[in-house]
């Protein structure tokens, strides 16, 4: 069965200190994994696309990588506008309906 | 705002109600897709729409009823649901289902459904 998860499932962090999100994931013919951001009583925002093992991507104080096995997610000297829920989602070979992580909660305090 | 608008925002319901949940969305997405957020787990995938046909149910309760007369709009018809039904019903879109790339989901706000 395929499966997606995230860990730690929460994470505090004072401003400026950097941490890293893992999400492992056991699925026959991976497509693509997608990270997405969460803001409390709203859609998520979707912020990354990794296709294959050793693509990276980046915006701003994120930072995500891709192996065969597991996707980081590196937030580098956040900021308590970081603070969200971080889900991961990935498609497989056949049609795009995303299978999602249950989410790591993210809170970085001033 | 990002181009996928779900209203109402917030609905209560009691179990013997009927109502709908109204999606609409104006990127030109050929793909529509509900899902479902309960408290403590993953989002999960209801229905799935592409050009207007409907590909994926995965195992919903015939009370949740979709419906997408074109390429813009999905709706979710609710009736007689039970309280354990409540949850944000989240709306998506993407450019396409089949192709298996540019699947990038954009989600609408949530619908936040409490059933009394």
């Amino acid at each position: 069965e395929d499966q997606v998860t995230q860990s730690p499932e929460a994470l505090r962090l004072q401003e400026g200190e950097s941490s890293s999100l893992n999400c492992s994931y056991t699925v026959s013919g991976l497509r693509g994994l997608f990270w997405y951001r969460q803001d409390p009583g709203k859609g998520p925002e979707f912020l990354f696309t990794l296709y294959s093992a050793g693509e990276e991507k980046e915006k701003e104080r994120l930072k995500a990588t891709l192996t065969k096995k597991e996707s980081f997610l590196h937030i580098t000297a956040p900021k308590p506008e970081d603070s969200a829920t971080y889900l991961c989602a990935v498609t497989k070979a056949a049609g795009n309906k995303l299978t999602f992580g249950g989410g790591t909660r993210v809170l970085v305090k001033p | 705002e990002t181009g996928v608008t779900q209203t109402p925002r917030h609905l209560v319901m009691g179990m013997t109600n009927k109502k709908s949940l109204k999606c609409e969305q104006h990127l030109g997405h050929n793909a529509m897709y509900w899902y479902k957020q309960s408290a403590k787990k993953p989002l999960e995938l209801m229905f799935v729409y592409s050009l207007e046909e409907r590909v994926e149910n995965n195992s919903v309760p015939s009370r949740f009823s979709p419906e997408c007369p074109n390429s813009s709009h999905l709706f979710l018809h609710l009736h007689t649901l039970q309280p354990e039904d409540s949850a944000l019903y989240l709306c998506a879109s993407s450019q396409e289902f089949w192709t298996g790339f540019g699947a990038e989901a954009f989600f609408g706000q949530g619908t936040r459904l409490t059933v009394v």
